[in-house]
């Protein structure tokens, strides 16, 4: 699977859009974008993936680049509870055992 | 609908002790896995079950042992605990699909090996 690369942190005012880019750019043709979020101590949790569109439920938002060697989750209205390590993961479906969980990015949330 | 339940949440052991962690899940899922996360790392997979009757290695799974019980239990042990062994375990679960794959984890049992 390809690897990703995120920066290690970043800090988002409450209230605002915290954009949290990841680049995957050696990414197959076939692999999904995922994105999981671990808030301090808890089980890490699903949030979103993608293919090559972009994507929207009720938690974020992810754009990905049309050469899909990039992608960014958006949390349209960071709230404190949104303060975790995200993330990025790059995948085929079907093999979730292969999921490798890298070390994210911590996202602090400030009111 | 509890999700994945893991057991203990907290456990504190001498080097050479043995211990069985437990996780079961209600949503019929085929496949469950047992990662292991250190301070300020990510998840490493040490098992997994793709179905039941099934393990397979993961990236560390030197030190323990797993048993798919049945559909909805997989257990994790150590047989002869390490120091190095001290982490915090998560199990999780998913139901395998493409496109439509996503794990849930448990709240995770915190192992500490004196």
């Amino acid at each position: 699977d390809a690897k990703t690369t995120q920066p290690p942190s970043m800090d988002c005012a409450e209230g605002r859009a915290a954009n949290l880019p990841c680049n995957h750019s050696t990414i197959s043709g076939n692999e999904y974008v995922y994105w999981y979020r671990q808030i301090h101590s808890q089980g890490p949790q699903y949030i979103i993936h993608g293919l090559k569109n972009n994507e929207t439920n009720e938690m974020a938002s992810l754009i990905i680049t049309e050469d899909r060697k990039s992608s960014t989750l958006i949390l349209p209205h960071a709230t404190l509870r949104d303060t975790a390590v995200y993330y990025c993961i790059v995948s085929s479906g079907g093999s979730n055992y292969k999921l490798t969980f890298g070390k994210g990015t911590l996202l602090t949330v400030n009111p | 609908n509890a999700g994945v339940t893991q057991t203990p949440k907290f456990q504190v052991l001498k080097t050479g002790q043995s211990m069985t962690l437990q996780c079961a899940q209600d949503m019929n899922h085929n496949s469950m896995y047992w990662y292991r996360q250190d301070p300020g790392m990510g998840l490493r997979l040490i098992y997994y079950s793709a179905s039941e009757g099934t393990t397979d290695k993961g990236e560390v799974p030197n030190g323990y042992n797993v048993s798919r019980l049945n559909k909805r239990e997989f257990s994790l042990r150590l047989e002869s605990a390490a120091p190095s062994q001290t982490s915090v375990y998560f199990c999780a679960s998913s139901e395998p699909g493409l496109a439509n794959e996503k794990l849930f984890f448990g709240s995770g049992t915190q192992l500490s090996v004196l």
